[in-house]
């Protein structure tokens, strides 16, 4: 089974802080992906990669980056955190076919 | 327009009932199309893929594509309330490198 791990389930950081979530897959997939899901809005993409070293934006990176110097690990950064980014962060990553979703991280921002 | 337009709901059924669940899709050169179910506060798993025009069963779920009318549905047959949930219709464009997901139906099996 693919698995997807990401580094935390729930997280708490103040305003102006450097945030690091991570994520691993364990299935040698290709492509990782980074959502952010609020009510109302679905899922959102704000990042992905589809092999080491690249990456692409997705419809709203403004105030992140990401960094995938390893084919499992894909982190995101929040640069100066702010409480407008207070959501669910999930990871997925893919092969070519199905996207598998990591257990996601709830973000707060206070 | 979105990528993937799904009717938001809440859709309520009758526990055994059949639940049909739409979305459609605005990219005429998407390849592959899934249905997630996403339970409240957990991330979204994979329940349905299907690749090619026609129906796809799988248990009590069978998947259905019209790429003709960029529509894809999913039918749960003998709902349970386990079943209620968000479900997810996404879509993946040619280069398999992205994929594009709908709102989510909410969906609620009454007992």
């Amino acid at each position: 089974d693919v698995k997807v791990t990401q580094s935390s389930r729930y997280l708490v950081k103040r305003t102006g802080e450097k945030v690091f979530l991570e994520c691993v897959q364990d299935m040698d997939h290709e492509n990782m992906f980074w959502y952010r899901q609020d009510p109302g809005l679905g899922l959102r993409l704000i990042y992905f990669s589809y092999d080491v070293k690249m990456k692409e934006k997705g419809d709203i990176p403004e105030g992140y980056s990401v960094s995938r110097e390893k084919k499992e690990r894909f982190s995101l950064i929040l640069e100066s955190a702010s409480t407008n980014q207070t959501s669910m962060y999930l990871c997925a990553s893919s092969l070519s076919g199905e996207a598998f979703f990591g257990q996601g991280t709830r973000l707060t921002v206070v | 327009q979105k990528e993937v337009e799904q009717n938001s709901g809440p859709l309520s059924v009758p526990e055994g009932a059949i639940a049909s669940l739409n979305c459609t899709y605005s990219d005429r050169v998407s390849q592959s199309f899934f249905w997630y179910r996403q339970y409240s506060g957990k991330s979204p798993e994979l329940i349905m893929s299907i690749y090619s025009n026609g129906d796809k069963e799988d248990g009590r779920f069978t998947a259905q594509l019209n790429k003709a009318s960029q529509y894809v549905s999913l039918l749960i047959r003998d709902s349970q309330p386990s079943d209620s949930a968000t479900y997810l219709c996404a879509v993946n464009g040619y280069n398999f490198n992205k994929f594009y997901f709908g709102s989510g139906t909410k969906l609620n099996v009454k007992p």
